[in-house]
């Protein structure tokens, strides 16, 4: 495996299921990202790790809750999610801090759809 | 606040034809700005990016140029081929994230 990879590529899940979004970098990064694309909108960031720890949460709903057990892997916890929250959602590493530069390597993305 | 747009959400070009995409932001004191391309069912990849002490950079078949005094950055193509069709982002390095616009997407014609 190289890059970014997600699991699973398509999720279709009920209001009142739980399941979670899997992704797996095998760069050697130390960031890892969450964000969340829907139709229309810009790439919308919700969680920032660096070095395992969380350094940005951008007022995500509760019902999503990362985890980030070491520098390869991360998780996203979805629970009790709205139709709304229906959406690409991305994961993505990069290598912090690189001066003032650096880019981000993104997943393919798992395809959500809330019923 | 910071924000990233586009002029044009849809650019259709024919093969062999230079494409230009076009992207706007407000915040000009952003030191940095990265061009994506996201195909059809993948995540966004990198193609080039641009610091803001320059005003042009090359790549391969890819020039961006940076105006930072109308706070505009562009994307050409040159001999636009098929496999360009895809959605482009502009990403403009903000307070320590990435801020992207919403895409226009480059269709491609024979």
């Amino acid at each position: 495996e190289t890059g970014v990879t997600q699991t699973p590529r398509h999720l279709v899940m009920g209001m009142t299921n739980k399941k979670s979004l899997k992704c797996e970098q095998h760069l050697g990064h130390n960031a890892m990202y969450w964000y969340k694309q829907s139709a229309k909108k810009p790439l919308e960031l919700m969680f920032v790790y660096s070095l395992e720890e969380r350094v940005e949460n951008n007022s995500v709903p509760s019902r999503f809750s990362p985890e980030c057990p070491n520098s390869s892997h991360l998780f996203l916890h979805l629970h009790t999610l709205q139709p709304e929250d229906s959406a690409l959602y991305l994961c993505a590493s990069s290598q912090e801090p690189t001066s003032r530069v650096y880019e981000q390597y993104f997943g393919p993305g798992t395809r959500l759809t809330v019923t | 606040g910071e924000s990233v747009g586009l002029h044009l959400p849809t650019l259709s070009v024919q093969e062999g034809d230079n494409s230009i995409i076009n992207c706007a932001y407000s915040n000009s004191a952003s030191d940095y700005f990265i061009w994506y391309k996201q195909e059809s069912g993948k995540g966004p990849q990198f193609i080039i990016d641009i610091r803001s002490n320059m005003d042009k950079r090359q790549g391969q078949r890819v020039t961006v140029l940076l105006n930072k005094t109308v706070k505009h950055l562009s994307l050409q193509i040159a001999a636009t081929q098929p496999g360009d069709s895809a959605v482009y982002f502009c990403a403009e390095r903000g307070t320590d994230k990435l801020i992207f616009g919403t895409g226009t997407r480059l269709q491609v014609f024979p």
